[in-house]
């Protein structure tokens, strides 16, 4: 049991280089997220799947596309990477349980846009 | 997700108890409060959840009062890896946009 995997560990990107970014969670989650995180500052949500099909923005999502798959994968692509898209991408999942739920992280990705 | 406040930050030293307390006025009938734990460079990691009274666990105990508008995260016995950002989450409904604040970020020194 894995948990969240997410891939690759490290990327660095020349700025205008596309890549994506993948998640996956064998813990049949329903809903799955990203969040970037830059240095020294807060969490900040990128956008959101509450399920398959389904994918929301959150705060921050200019710059970047996401696809659900499927039940355990969800993507995100830089489509033309900029040096301000440089920080840790974190994904996360969570089962919809009426209330008590957790979410759980995957170990992140740093890219840095140069 | 209700609103919720907690400290900036908070300092302690090794072997001192740590309480973080977190205010959530607008907490709805059904929300339930959580704490997540992040150490630099990882995601955060779950620690503890309760919905009423007390909940203790092998990391932490979470104090909730009967009204419910604040809870106390309690670190017994802190050592410098306990040196984190803690994040107090109120009423989090997966599907839902989940917005984290910027959380406590406690040091603990030697």
């Amino acid at each position: 049991n894995a948990g969240v995997t997410q891939t690759p560990k490290f990327q660095v990107l020349k700025t205008g280089q596309s890549m994506t970014l993948q998640c996956a969670q064998d813990m049949n989650h329903n809903s799955m997220y990203w969040y970037r995180q830059d240095p020294g500052m807060g969490l900040r949500l990128i956008y959101y799947s509450a399920s398959e099909g389904t994918t929301d923005k959150g705060e921050v999502p200019n710059g970047y596309n996401v696809s659900r798959l499927n039940k355990r994968e969800f993507s995100l692509r830089l489509e033309s990477a900029a040096p301000s898209q440089t920080s840790v991408y974190f994904c996360a999942s969570s089962v919809n349980r009426g209330g008590n739920e957790k979410l759980f992280f995957g170990s992140g990705t740093q890219l840095s846009v140069l | 997700l209700a609103k919720t406040t907690q400290p900036i930050s908070m300092d302690s030293y090794e072997g001192q108890e740590v309480n973080i307390t977190c205010s959530h006025n607008n907490i709805a009938t059904n929300d339930y409060i959580t704490w997540y734990q992040q150490f630099p460079s990882q995601g955060p990691r779950f620690i503890i959840q309760g919905y009423k009274t007390k909940v203790t666990n092998e990391v932490a105990s979470l104090f909730i009062p009967a009204d419910r508008k604040s809870s106390t995260l309690s670190l017994p016995r802190v050592s410098l890896s306990d040196t984190a950002v803690y994040y107090c989450l109120v009423g989090f409904k997966a599907g839902t946009a989940l917005i984290f604040g910027k959380g406590t970020t406690l040091s603990v020194s030697s």
